[in-house]
């Protein structure tokens, strides 16, 4: 099966810092690789997407992500923070029977 | 376009009573999940229908959970009867497919407490 794994429960970063949120995937062909995000008391929103083509995907909110074949990894990033980015973000892989399999998440903390 | 849409927001029953949520997916979306979420944790497919068939039950407790999507649109998920470990967020998503596989729309899901 597939996998993702986020190896941080939680990041902080000051607001106007650029942020990295860490994924990496354990896939057996081609990965989907996917992030989410989760705000307070609300479902999970779509923020980007890989499938092929171009390492660095960009999504919604100013985020992009970096792909990485080599290092098994799919990193989350954003060049300045903002306090309203302080949600949990979930990485997630396509698995089997395009199912989405998500990872533990990790809380980013964007503080003034 | 409207969201996906889930009820109750918020249920509080007692250990081995029954509950049911609901689901109504954005119009035009044939493919239907129904996501577990425990607290600090990722979400966990239980279901996932393609229009009204369900195309991959395997992680549905069957002896208590059942679901159902009469005319491939809105779904329900019931539990009974429920027990303490059921307490947490009950997701339900939808998607488009085709080009936009793996783009999931998810409601704001309904979070049970079972006492």
């Amino acid at each position: 099966a597939q996998s993702v794994a986020q190896p941080e429960d939680q990041v902080n970063v000051a607001e106007g810092n650029p942020l990295t949120v860490k994924c990496t995937y354990s896939v057996s062909g081609n990965p989907y690789l996917f992030w989410y995000v989760q705000y307070p008391n609300r479902g999970l929103q779509f923020l980007l997407k890989y499938i092929t083509g171009d390492n660095l995907v960009k999504g919604s909110y100013g985020f992009e992500a970096e792909f990485n074949k080599s290092q098994t990894s799919f990193h989350l990033k954003k060049p300045s923070a903002l306090v309203s980015d302080s949600a949990l973000y979930f990485c997630a892989v396509r698995d089997i029977g395009d199912k989405l399999t998500f990872g533990t998440g990790t809380q980013l903390k964007v503080e003034l | 376009e409207a969201g996906v849409v889930q009820s109750p927001r918020y249920k509080i029953i007692e250990k081995k009573q029954p509950v049911a949520f609901w689901c109504n997916p954005i119009s035009g979306h044939n493919t239907l999940y129904w996501y577990l979420q425990n607290l600090g944790q990722g979400p966990e497919l239980l279901i996932r229908y393609e229009n009204e068939e369900a195309v991959d039950d395997s992680q549905l407790p069957k002896d208590r959970f059942s679901a159902e999507r009469l005319k491939g649109v809105d779904s329900t998920l019931k539990i009974q009867p429920a027990e303490l470990g059921d307490s947490a967020v009950y997701l339900c998503a939808s998607s488009p497919g085709g080009e936009r596989t793996g783009e999931l729309f998810f409601g704001e899901g309904s979070r049970l407490t079972v006492l």
